[in-house]
C-alpha cells in the first residue's frame, strides 16, 4: 500500500534561519507531488507541485523553494525564513486526478 | 481556472441532528469533486469523491454528497452527526483535462462543531 511520510511534525525556527522540510512516498512510482500551506484559520494554498524528478512548478511567488531530487522525495526549503512563513505545511501525492493522500503535516512557527 | 466556495465557515449542530455543509464550484471544464476532513493538527483525509457515474456518493462513516451539475454544487450531508464528527471539512475540485497535473483547488473550509 502507498504511504507518505513527512517530517518533522513541529518546528520552531528564528527569523532569517534556513528551512528544509522533507516528504517521501512509498509504494508508488512517478507520483505527482504537492506542497500546500495552511495558515491559521484559512484554507489550503498550493505552493509547489511536481510531476517528475527535477520538475517543479511554483504556484505563488514567495520566499520558499522546492526540489525533487528523487522520484519519491519532495523537499521544501528556504534560505531565510520570514515571520509570514509560519503555518501548517502539508505534502501530498496523487495518481492522475483521483484525489490526494496527505502527509501528517509540519507545524512551522517562525519566531 | 476553477474556484471553490464553501458558504459557511462554521456550522454548529447538536449531536444526532442532521447537517449539510455547502460547497459550490466554478469551472469552465468538467471536474472531479472531493470532500476532505481534517482533525486538529493532522493532515487531510479523503472523505468521498465524485469521478463519474452516480451523482450520489457515500463515505463509510455515513456522510454523503450529491453532485448537481446544473447548480454547480457538491453539498455534504449526514443524517445524524456524532461528537467525533467535529472537524474541519474541505471541498475540492480538479479538472479532467489531459494536462493531468492533478492539482486540487480547495475551498476555505467549514468547521463542523458538534455539541452534546
Amino acid at each position: 500500500s502507498q504511504t507518505i511520510h513527512q517530517w518533522p511534525a513541529t518546528l520552531v525556527q528564528p527569523v532569517g534561519s534556513p528551512l528544509s522540510l522533507e516528504c517521501t512516498v512509498e509504494g508508488t512510482s512517478n507520483p505527482n507531488l504537492y506542497w500546500y500551506r495552511q495558515a491559521a484559520g484559512r484554507g489550503l494554498q498550493l505552493l509547489f507541485y511536481s510531476v517528475g524528478i527535477g520538475q517543479i512548478s511554483s504556484e505563488v511567488p514567495q520566499n520558499l523553494s522546492a526540489s525533487r531530487p528523487q522520484d519519491r522525495q519532495f523537499i521544501l526549503s528556504s534560505k531565510k525564513l520570514l515571520l509570514s512563513d509560519s503555518g501548517f505545511y502539508l505534502c501530498a501525492w496523487a495518481e492522475a486526478n483521483y484525489g490526494y493522500t496527505f502527509g501528517s503535516g509540519t507545524r512551522l512557527t517562525v519566531v | 481556472a476553477q474556484s471553490v466556495t464553501q458558504l459557511d465557515s462554521q456550522v454548529p449542530v447538536f449531536e444526532e441532528a442532521p447537517v449539510e455543509l455547502r460547497c459550490n464550484y466554478s469551472s469552465s471544464v468538467s471536474v472531479y469533486l472531493f470532500w476532505y476532513v481534517q482533525y486538529p493538527n493532522q493532515g487531510l483525509q479523503l472523505l468521498l469523491k465524485y469521478l463519474s457515474g452516480s451523482t450520489l456518493v457515500e463515505s463509510i462513516n455515513g456522510f454523503e454528497a450529491e453532485f448537481n451539475k446544473s447548480q454547480t454544487s457538491f453539498h455534504l450531508r449526514k443524517p445524524s452527526v456524532h461528537i467525533s464528527d467535529t472537524a474541519e471539512y474541505f471541498c475540492a475540485v480538479s479538472d479532467r483535462s489531459s494536462s493531468n497535473t492533478g492539482k486540487l483547488i480547495f475551498g476555505q473550509g467549514t468547521t463542523l462543531q458538534v455539541k452534546p
